[in-house]
């Protein structure tokens, strides 16, 4: 099945600075990776997602990239604010079970002031 | 409702008793997933439904869990013998349409907290 991998676990970057999150999938048929944000004690939401027949996406301070020859897909957050401290998850469709999505294991980022 | 809600957000139980959990989805979303999550861990996929039926229970741990959802509206996920493992958030979402047909956002719930002591 399909199997998610997320670094890095922790990351610490200045505020201001850029802040990049990568995965990886096993599960070459996966076609939708969401990215998920999980503030501490509050329920995990969607912040951006990318779909197989593009490469890059953008949303303001965010954007993701996909290289499906690599099996990659990676988050980038430019000018960092103290609110986008939290936990991010990937995650990742295994196409053979269409609506299945398996999470990465989560990157705690914190913004230094 | 507005939101995902989930019953109880907390529950404590001693190991070997039988628990239920509750989640009533956002109304009119039509797929429902269960996921379970440890401290520090990401959401763990346990059973999907689109309606009533589980399209897909491959990440149900044991025969200890079982879900339902005989309306295609609110499920109940069912731990039978608890074991002190089974302590964790219990994760619920709903979503509107498969993946493969739309936006495929999750929207989740506040999560049961379950405590085996």
């Amino acid at each position: 099945g399909e199997n998610v991998e997320q670094h890095p676990s922790t990351l610490s970057v200045q505020e201001g600075d850029s802040a990049v999150i990568k995965c990886t999938y096993s599960d070459s048929a996966s076609n939708y990776f969401p990215w998920y944000k999980q503030e501490l004690g509050k329920r995990p939401q969607l912040i951006i997602d990318i779909r197989s027949n593009v490469g890059e996406k953008k949303d303001q301070r965010i954007a993701v990239t996909l290289n499906k020859t690599a099996k990659h897909f990676s988050l980038h957050i430019t000018e960092t604010q103290p609110e986008d401290s939290a936990v991010y998850f990937c995650a990742a469709t295994g196409y053979s079970s269409a609506s299945k999505i398996i999470f990465g294991s989560g990157t705690r980022l914190s913004i230094r002031p | 409702g507005a939101g995902v809600s989930q019953t109880p957000s907390n529950k404590v139980t001693e190991k070997g008793k039988y628990v239920e959990l509750r989640c009533d989805p956002i109304s009119g979303h039509t797929a429902l997933y269960w996921y379970r999550q440890s401290l520090g861990q990401g959401p763990e996929f346990l059973i999907y439904f689109q309606g009533t039926g589980a399209a897909d229970d491959s990440g149900l741990p044991n025969d200890r869990f079982f879900a339902v959802r005989p309306e295609g509206s609110v499920s109940t996920l069912k731990i039978q013998r608890t074991e002190r493992g089974d302590s964790a958030v219990y994760l619920c979402a709903s979503s509107f349409n498969p993946i493969n047909l739309n936006t495929g956002e999750l929207f989740f719930g506040e999560g049961s907290r379950l405590t085996v002591l």
